[in-house]
């Protein structure tokens, strides 16, 4: 079985620049997650997807991050424009659908802005 | 609110030896999973361990096991015969809310 798929694995980019993660979950997972994970911490929620529907988005900083679900599969996370704390390890997860199934966890994409 | 608190920033063990992971976590509702998970160096993060809150019983598989403590809110992993693989962070989750982690080395 395939696991978590994410890209680019690492990703540098100015303050003030666009990026956008793409993340692939394990088919037939209804739950996406996006984290952040700075560097000594916890990952911490951005946004959970049911299917292609947003369940929490309460921890997105709205204002420059977004994040879709398309056709309730894949999922693209977009930060514009970037700040020097954004620099963290952005990870997609996935589960079955509900909250007590297993996260399965991709690779992460590290993102540094300079 | 919900929050999980890992209190231990690093451990360190010998090889063969046990140690254990503190968790604690608040919570209002009354059935819930909590997890630990395992993440490696540069390496995903993995599932070690689920427990259910209803099941009196601790969760346990092969070298790992949780003491939980309902009343005290308080989730705790044991590893025994702890080996060179297990030097990795531990995280203590509820939902999709996640502990600070603990460093585990191991010394040789």
């Amino acid at each position: 079985e395939a696991g978590v798929a994410q890209s680019p694995r690492y990703k540098i980019i100015e303050k003030r620049q666009s990026v956008a993660f793409w993340c692939n979950p394990i088919s037939g997972h209804a739950t996406l997650y996006w984290y952040q994970q700075i560097l000594g911490q916890g990952p911490k929620l951005l946004i959970q997807f049911q299917n292609n529907g947003v369940v929490d988005d309460s921890q997105l900083p709205k204002d420059r991050f977004s994040a879709e679900r398309l056709k309730g599969v894949d999922s693209t996370l977009k930060i514009q424009p970037a700040k020097l704390e954004d620099s963290a390890v952005y990870l997609c997860a996935s589960s079955l659908l509900f909250s007590y199934n297993e996260q399965f966890f991709g690779p992460g994409t590290r993102l540094t802005v300079l | 609110a919900q929050t999980v608190t890992q209190s231990q920033p690093e451990m360190s063990v010998q090889e063969a030896e046990t140690v254990t992971l503190s968790c604690t976590y608040d919570t209002s509702e009354s059935d819930y999973y909590l997890f630990w998970y395992k993440q490696p160096p540069s390496r995903q993060m993995i599932l070690v361990i689920r427990q259910e809150a209803y099941k009196q019983q601790n969760a346990t598989e092969n070298r790992f096991s949780v003491n939980f403590q309902k009343a005290a809110k308080s989730f705790s992993l044991k590893i025994s015969d702890s080996q060179l693989g297990d030097a990795a962070m531990y995280f203590c989750a509820y939902k999709y809310i996640f502990g600070t982690g603990t460093r585990l080395k191991v010394l040789a």
